[in-house]
């Protein structure tokens, strides 16, 4: 069965810090997706990054990074120079690609970030 | 290009009621599925559907059912309310089945039941 842990429940910065989200995964599928998502104050899951389990290239997108290690099913997500903007509760969250379990994902229990100017 | 639509936003009801919630995908979507959003359990799935017909379905009792018509409109209904099924309930939408696509959520519709 698949599982998504997030174990930072809460996290609290100073504007400008850097911050990273934690994420561990558990599946028995060797082909999986691996996703980001951020809850703002309004509700809505915003996307942020997918990831396939056999591209473990780091990604960078502006001040967001991403680090995947499958040798320890991680998969890190860094904002640089946080800003009050980034504060929203972000979602890890797996999909296994073989049979049925393609069409959902399983999310983690969410950090939520607050970002202090 | 207008996002996913959920209605109503809001909504209260008592327990023994029935719910219907529905969600319009993002134009030419085909792909519709339910989630549910609760403190303490989190972000669970319900089910999904492609073309009209369910191809997956999450852990939750038969008092949960969905449909989707064939404009890709979703709706789902929860029968005999009770109190722990006060959630936040958020579609989402992609324009075709598995992963191929990326998920679009709505911004929800929130029931609580008295």
């Amino acid at each position: 069965a698949q599982k998504v842990t997030q174990a930072q429940t809460e996290i609290s910065v100073v504007e400008k810090e850097d911050v990273t989200l934690d994420c561990v995964y558990e599946t028995r599928d060797t082909t999986y997706y691996l996703f980001w998502y951020k809850q703002p104050p309004s509700g809505e899951l915003v996307f942020l990054i997918r990831r396939n389990s056999f591209d473990e290239q780091n990604e960078i997108s502006g001040r967001y990074s991403w680090n995947f290690q499958k040798s320890t099913s991680s998969f890190n997500f860094t904002i640089t120079a946080s800003q009050v903007v980034d504060s929203a509760v972000y979602f890890c969250a797996l999909s296994e690609a073989g049979g049925g379990s393609n069409y959902k994902l399983t999310f983690g229990k969410g950090t939520l970030l607050t970002v202090n100017p | 290009k207008a996002g996913v639509t959920q209605t109503p936003r809001y909504l209260i009801k008592t327990r023994g009621q029935q719910v219907t919630l529905s969600c319009s995908p993002i134009s030419g979507h085909r792909s519709v599925s339910w989630y549910q959003q609760t403190p303490g359990q989190g972000l669970q799935f319900l089910f999904e559907y492609f073309s009209e017909t369910q191809r997956n379905k999450g852990n939750f009792p038969g008092r949960f059912s969905g449909r989707q018509f064939s404009n890709s409109r979703s709706e789902m209904n929860v029968s005999t309310l009770e109190l722990g099924d006060s959630a936040l309930y958020l579609c989402a939408s992609r324009a075709q089945g598995g992963l191929t696509g990326e998920l679009f959520f709505g911004e929800g519709s929130r029931l609580t039941v008295l």
